[in-house]
């Protein structure tokens, strides 16, 4: 099966810019997740959708942050403004649902903010 | 509230021997699932090794096994024979049968040595 496609690998842009990324989960995955990984530490949960609705997205700076899971299947994240603290890899997951289902994650996107 | 805490940054080993990787959490659940998860080099996270809480018998997946405690609220990864392939970020992780939200540790560097 193909696995959780996401784009870019890497972003640079200056702070107070916009950017995007995008999400492909694994055909019939009903859960997909988004995360803020910083250098040196561990997945940060930003938000987690069923289908297309939003489980949780208690940990998501809703003042810069935003995403949506159209159609439940592919999602996008977009941050606006940036700010330097957002420099990260941003990891997208999915899984079938059910917590004790593990979850499938992409490559993951480099943020760079300058 | 959970929480996921893995209290050794790195460590390393040779080759074929057997190192154990150590994870302690707590939640207020009865029921809840734990995961250790690989992130190598390249970035993607795998799925290494699961354990039902419910079950009393501990998770075996080839070379990886756990040390399930659950009094004490510990869970620990043992990989023998270790091999160069073994080199990654290690995280452990848990959920709850309430909500399907991951909450993932610190994570720890191994790094296995010819």
């Amino acid at each position: 099966e193909a696995g959780v496609a996401q784009s870019p690998r890497y972003k640079i842009i200056e702070k107070r810019q916009s950017v995007a990324f995008w999400c492909n989960p694994i055909s019939g995955h009903a859960t997909l997740y988004w995360y803020q990984q910083i250098l040196g530490q561990g997945p940060k949960l930003l938000i987690q959708f069923q289908n297309n609705g939003v489980v949780d997205d208690s940990q998501l700076p809703k003042d810069r942050f935003s995403a949506e899971r159209l159609k439940g299947v592919d999602s996008t994240l977009k941050i606006q403004p940036a700010k330097l603290e957002d420099s990260a890899v941003y990891l997208c997951a999915s899984s079938l649902g059910g917590p004790n289902q593990p979850q499938h994650f992409g490559d993951g996107t480099r943020l760079s903010i300058l | 509230a959970q929480t996921v805490t893995q209290s050794q940054p790195e460590m390393s080993v040779q080759e074929a021997e057997t190192v154990t990787l150590s994870c302690t959490y707590d939640t207020s659940e009865n029921n809840y699932y734990l995961f250790w998860y690989k992130q190598p080099p390249s970035r993607q996270m795998i799925l290494v090794i699961r354990q039902e809480a419910y079950k009393q018998q501990n998770a075996t997946e080839n070379r990886f096994s756990v040390n399930f405690q659950k009094a004490a609220k510990s869970f620990s990864l043992k990989i023998s024979d270790s091999q160069l392939g073994d080199t990654a970020m290690y995280f452990c992780a848990s959920t709850t049968s309430g909500t399907y939200k991951y909450i993932f540790g610190t994570g720890t560097r191994l790094k296995v040595l010819a």
